[in-house]
């Protein structure tokens, strides 16, 4: 049973679309976050949401915008995609917001062309 | 913002050698945190130091807490070719919610 899901792994799209990654917990966690890594591998968080309200909004272009529909699962809509946000996308989980421990999903590959 | 620097930014190393990776910040954290990353996957926690000083193992890993509280240490003993990856350090301020993460280390075992 994979903890963190994440779907597609994969994702290839053209400039200028509209997509959404979908990212699951089993865990029974209350946090979920939405983390890009670039081609350098750096890792930097986007979105965080305790019990579907977001509570942590990063420096992120508004084309971005997560929803939680429920406090296990936690979506990512980009619209309008650029070339910039080619990345792998993690979503990750800890049991509340003042929780250290993450547990990953194995990450979407978006790449814009 | 904050920014987490790791040292090495790469290392190979053969079968059976010891590694040793560090990771500086220029704030303290109260938190530091060892993640692996395999090629294709997510993150996943290798040990998590909550106070200064303090010296964690889990098997063949051992990882420190800085006592300055702006620096952790990952040593890896008698290395096994599953130990490759990236490393990262990640940290924690009481009262700021997320994680930062450090640049990584990537592990080549040479043959």
């Amino acid at each position: 049973d994979t903890a963190v899901s994440q779907t597609p792994k994969y994702l290839v799209t053209q400039m200028g679309n509209d997509k959404s990654i979908k990212c699951e917990q089993n865990l029974g966690h209350d946090t979920m976050y939405w983390y890009k890594q670039d081609s350098k591998k750096f890792l930097k968080i986007m979105f965080s949401y305790n019990n579907k309200e977001l509570i942590i909004n990063e420096t992120v272009p508004n084309r971005f915008s997560p929803k939680s529909p429920d406090k296990a699962h936690l979506n990512l809509h980009i619209n309008s995609l650029e070339l910039g946000d080619s990345a792998v996308y993690f979503c990750a989980s800890t049991t509340d917001r003042g929780n250290t421990e993450a547990f990953f999903g194995q990450g979407t590959r978006l790449t814009v062309v | 913002g904050q920014q987490l620097n790791q040292s090495p930014q790469s290392m190979f190393i053969q079968e059976g050698e010891d590694v040793s990776m560090n990771c500086t910040s220029s704030s303290i954290f109260n938190t530091w945190l060892w993640y692996k990353q395999d090629p294709g996957e997510g993150p996943v926690l290798l040990i998590a130091l909550y106070k200064a000083g303090e010296l964690t193992s889990n098997g063949r890993l051992t990882a420190q807490f800085g006592i300055t509280r702006k620096d952790s240490f990952l040593n890896i003993s008698a290395s096994i070719p599953s130990d490759v990856g990236i490393y990262f350090c990640a940290g924690l301020l009481f009262g700021n919610e997320k994680l930062t993460f450090g640049t990584g280390t990537r592990l080549t075992i040479i043959p």
